[in-house]
């Protein structure tokens, strides 16, 4: 499967601690896309790469968050001191275009976070 | 500010029940509104991108329509397994990093 793959899928964690996700997009995409989706609502925005480099990282996005792309390759999210209202679904997505002029984001199926 | 609006929220229709979900968007500056599909559990799937008012684009028993204003996704003879939540986001000239997504709206096609 050449697909963008998350891991775990589904991660039930106590408040306060740290959990990491990890993207591995589509192979020789540039560009690498974090979101974050709660029931019934559209993805949100958290942060982009282009290769190794992260251009933007949402303002709404506390600093417990942190995401790094080394070597351009796969992606790792990490929330540190998770609260309950991390509880949502992560996803990630890639894309091959240097522009979003084309809309065409590849998303994995998604990392479920519980915080009990 | 950018904004996009889905309606209805949800919509359940009988099988071959056509019907038309609908995006409006207020943005300065479009450069492309995009459908995608999402189903339970799995992150979304990319259909269709319009650029320009008048434009349309098909794909099996979906058409997509946009003005200046609003698009709609048209859903002719609708099957059960067209049940999902079909999202719309834009990207707009001043904003080139990342989309605008609506909430969505719940589709629900009963046989």
């Amino acid at each position: 499967d050449t697909g963008v793959s998350q891991n775990p899928r589904h991660k039930i964690t106590k408040r306060g601690q740290n959990v990491t996700f990890r993207c591995d997009p589509i192979s020789e995409h540039n560009r690498l896309y974090w979101y974050r989706q709660t029931l019934g609502q559209g993805p949100e925005f958290l942060t982009y790469f282009q290769n190794e480099a992260q251009l933007e990282k949402s303002r709404l996005l506390s600093d417990r968050f942190s995401a790094e792309r080394p070597k351009g390759s796969f992606s790792t999210l990490e929330i540190q001191r998770t609260e309950q209202g991390d509880s949502a679904m992560y996803l990630c997505a890639s894309s091959p275009h240097l522009s979003l002029n084309t809309g065409e984001l590849f998303f994995g199926e998604g990392s479920r976070l519980t915080v009990l | 500010e950018d904004q996009v609006t889905q309606s209805p929220e949800a919509l359940r229709l009988q099988e071959g029940e056509s019907s038309s979900l609908n995006c409006s968007y207020t943005v300065s500056g479009l450069r492309g509104l995009f459908w995608y599909r999402q189903d339970p559990g799995k992150g979304p799937e990319f259909l269709f991108t319009l650029y320009s008012a008048g434009e349309e684009k098909e794909k099996e028993r979906l058409k997509a329509t946009l003005t200046k204003k609003e698009s709609f996704l048209h859903i002719t003879a609708p099957k059960p397994e067209d049940s999902a939540t079909y999202l719309c986001a834009v990207y707009n000239a001043g904003n080139n990093r990342k989309l605008i997504w609506g909430l969505g709206t719940s589709l629900a096609v009963n046989p």
